[in-house]
């Protein structure tokens, strides 16, 4: 079976500082990776995905994440931290579209 | 271009009562996904759509739940004899191309169902 644990509930990071939200998976194969947002009574946004190729992944609004199949991670990561970053962050797994698994999400909370 | 779009946004039911949840996904998009997302919790997986045709519906949790998408365009999610444990954000999400899994799902508001 596979999983996606998100480690951390909350993250605080102070604005102009560098963040990062960690995200492990445990899945057989080749997995499709993608990092979502969402922010308060809507609906998840897509932030960046990781299918094949370059380990580095740049997405919107200045965030990447980096895939590393050795540790099975996908961590999603911007180099300055704005207040408006702060929003609940998902990691999710896909292999098919009846094989998907998104982890119990992130708060990120950027403190100005 | 308009996006997902979903209705009501808000649900109260009474326990026992029947619910039918609307989804509009994006002009053109093959796939349609509905997910069960509980309080402080990822969403999960219900049912997948491609086109008209139900490809998957392991992840609705009883019987009491039932989705169509009769016309492979808006699709409704229906929850017969609504229990308190139903209580959750429903989400919809489309995609524009039969998913292998690599298509990304554009995901709509959401909506959120209250059982008394």
């Amino acid at each position: 079976a596979q999983s996606v644990a998100q480690p951390e509930d909350q993250v605080n990071v102070a604005e102009g500082n560098p963040l990062t939200v960690k995200c492990t998976y445990s899945v057989s194969g080749n997995p499709y990776l993608f990092w979502y947002v969402q922010y308060p009574n809507r609906g998840l946004q897509f932030l960046l995905k990781y299918i094949t190729g370059d380990n580095l992944v740049k997405g919107s609004y200045g965030f990447e994440a980096e895939f590393n199949k050795s540790q099975t991670s996908f961590h999603l990561k911007k180099p300055s931290a704005l207040v408006s970053d702060s929003a609940l962050y998902f990691c999710a797994v896909f292999r098919g579209y009846q094989k998907v698994t998104f982890g119990t999400g992130t708060k990120l909370q950027v403190i100005p | 271009g308009a996006g997902v779009s979903q209705s009501p946004r808000y649900k109260v039911a009474k326990r026992g009562q029947d619910v039918a949840l609307r989804c509009d996904p994006i002009s053109g998009h093959v796939s349609l996904f509905w997910y069960q997302q509980a309080l402080g919790q990822g969403p999960e997986f219900l049912t997948y759509f491609q086109n008209e045709a139900q490809l998957d519906k392991s992840g609705l949790p009883s019987d009491r739940f039932f989705a169509e998408r009769p016309e492979g365009s808006v699709s409704t999610l229906k929850i017969q004899r609504t229990q308190q444990e139903d209580s959750a954000v429903y989400l919809c999400a489309s995609s524009p191309l039969s998913t292998g899994g690599e298509e990304t799902q554009y995901f709509g508001p959401g909506t959120r169902l209250l059982v008394l």
